[in-house]
């Protein structure tokens, strides 16, 4: 059965650095794009970031671009999230999904890694 | 960015009820529209996308439909499980956005 494990998260200060990375298994990793979706605590979800099967294509939402960076090791079967410069706003769980059939429907979901922003 | 409203914000029903709840595009996104599912404390669950087409093992109580601007989620025959937040997505046009969910209380 399909399984994507987050992990990296943590209480970090303003303007430092995380990586996030999400460990999958049970499809064949090498052929489905990824997405990171967040949910700030007590809010709504906010989708962030797709990648696609291969790596070549990549996609932000306004208010990360040019701070996170996905990517993805196919060897590894691991997603990644580099995120830079953080802000308070970005504390949130963060969420790693595989996408369907390259469609950009997202279809299972990690249990997410809480990332934590704050001096 | 295309901006999704989901009414009402929450609402309360009963078990056996029926229960529906509307997504609205600020554009039209054809049928690109997904359903989530969220209990409290645990990762979303990908109930339908296509608007109205079920992900696998999802049950045939949840439906939806609708395209361009307006859809809908339909519950039937509630049990005590279904209550929880809902979430609409569209993922017609970068950035995908989500609506802002539908708290679905006893």
């Amino acid at each position: 059965q399909v399984q994507l494990v987050e992990s990296g998260g943590g209480v970090v200060q303003p303007g430092r650095s995380l990586r996030l990375s999400c460990a999958a298994s049970g499809f064949t990793f090498s052929t489905y794009g990824m997405h990171w979706v967040r949910q700030a605590p007590g809010k709504g979800l906010e989708w962030v970031a797709v990648i696609s099967y291969d790596g070549t294509n990549k996609y932000y939402t306004d208010s990360v671009k040019g701070r996170f960076t996905i990517s993805r090791d196919n060897s590894k079967n691991t997603l990644y999230l580099q995120v830079n410069n953080l802000r308070v706003e970005d504390t949130a769980v963060y969420y790693c999904a595989k996408d369907r059939s390259g469609r950009n429907i997202v279809e299972y979901w990690g249990q997410g890694t809480l990332v934590t922003v704050s001096s | 960015d295309i901006q999704m409203t989901q009414s009402p914000s929450s609402v309360s029903a009963s078990v056996g009820d029926r229960v529906t709840i509307t997504c609205r595009a600020s554009q039209g996104i054809s049928n690109h529209l997904a359903w989530f599912q969220q209990k409290p404390g645990k990762a979303p669950k990908s109930l339908i996308y296509d608007a109205s087409n079920l992900q696998s093992g999802v049950p045939s109580k949840f439906s939806g439909s609708g395209s361009g601007t307006y859809f809908t989620l339909t519950i039937s025959s509630l049990q005590p499980e279904d209550f929880a937040t809902y979430h609409c997505q569209q993922y017609n046009s970068y950035p995908f956005t989500f609506g802002q969910g539908t708290r679905l209380e006893i």
